[in-house]
């Protein structure tokens, strides 16, 4: 089984600025990772995703998150955003041997300021 | 490419009536798809997992005989909220794992919003 830790449940930022939105997980086991985002009363849209290989994961729409083992993090980070950024966003584990549901955390709520 | 299409988006019903949701998957085979529901300012509760040709797999708690899933084909699933009720209001969004995909991926749909009156 694993979990996910969401701490900041809202980060408001303005814009132009960076931001990172903070994930730890935990699992016994070796996990893949994922970050949506959600907009208003729509569904998920997978924002990146960490299978293996390079921990930087770069995603779409200037994002990218770095997977840290020893730390148990996959922080999501934009060095500059946009008004438009303004949404939820769920981090997601995973166990990585074979087909198990995937794990959400209670997600961040991203306030980009004028 | 990967689209979910989640039908109808917004249904508004009378308590003890039944409200069926359609979640498809448009451009690719989905033997897996994922029924789960969010409350108000919260993360997504997986209801239940649904496999072409079987029975869903339901998550503890949840009442199989309330909310029926019907996964008929490799691109289409099913929820039927069966005598709803005002409790049962919610935001209900599908997601289904694309046949040849590695890493769990799921693709969503847009979720459709029950309000039970």
């Amino acid at each position: 089984a694993q979990s996910v830790t969401q701490l900041d449940s809202q980060v408001p930022v303005f814009e132009e600025a960076p931001v990172e939105l903070r994930c730890n997980y935990s699992s016994s086991v070796s996990v893949y990772l994922f970050w949506y985002v959600q907009y208003p009363n729509q569904g998920l849209q997978l924002l990146l995703k960490y299978l293996s290989g390079s921990t930087l994961v770069k995603g779409i729409n200037g994002f990218e998150a770095e997977f840290n083992k020893s730390q148990t993090s996959f922080h999501l980070r934009k060095p500059s955003v946009h008004i438009s950024d303004t949404a939820e966003y769920f981090c997601a584990v995973t166990d990585s041997g074979g087909y198990q549901k995937v794990t959400f955390g209670t997600g961040t709520k991203l306030q980009v300021i004028p | 490419g990967a689209v979910v299409s989640q039908h109808p988006s917004w249904v508004i019903c009378k308590s003890g009536t039944s409200v069926k949701i359609e979640c498809r998957s448009l451009d690719f085979q989905a033997t897996t798809m994922f029924w789960y529901r969010q409350f108000p300012k919260q993360s997504l509760m997986l209801m239940a997992t649904s496999n072409e040709g079987s029975k869903a797999t339901y998550e503890q708690g949840v009442e199989k005989d309330k909310f029926l899933i019907n996964h008929a084909s490799l691109t289409l699933s099913t929820l039927t909220v069966t005598s709803a009720h005002p409790e049962d209001s919610s935001f209900y969004i599908c997601s289904a794992s694309p046949v040849e995909a590695s890493g769990n991926i799921q693709y969503f749909g847009a979720g459709t919003r029950l309000s039970v009156l």
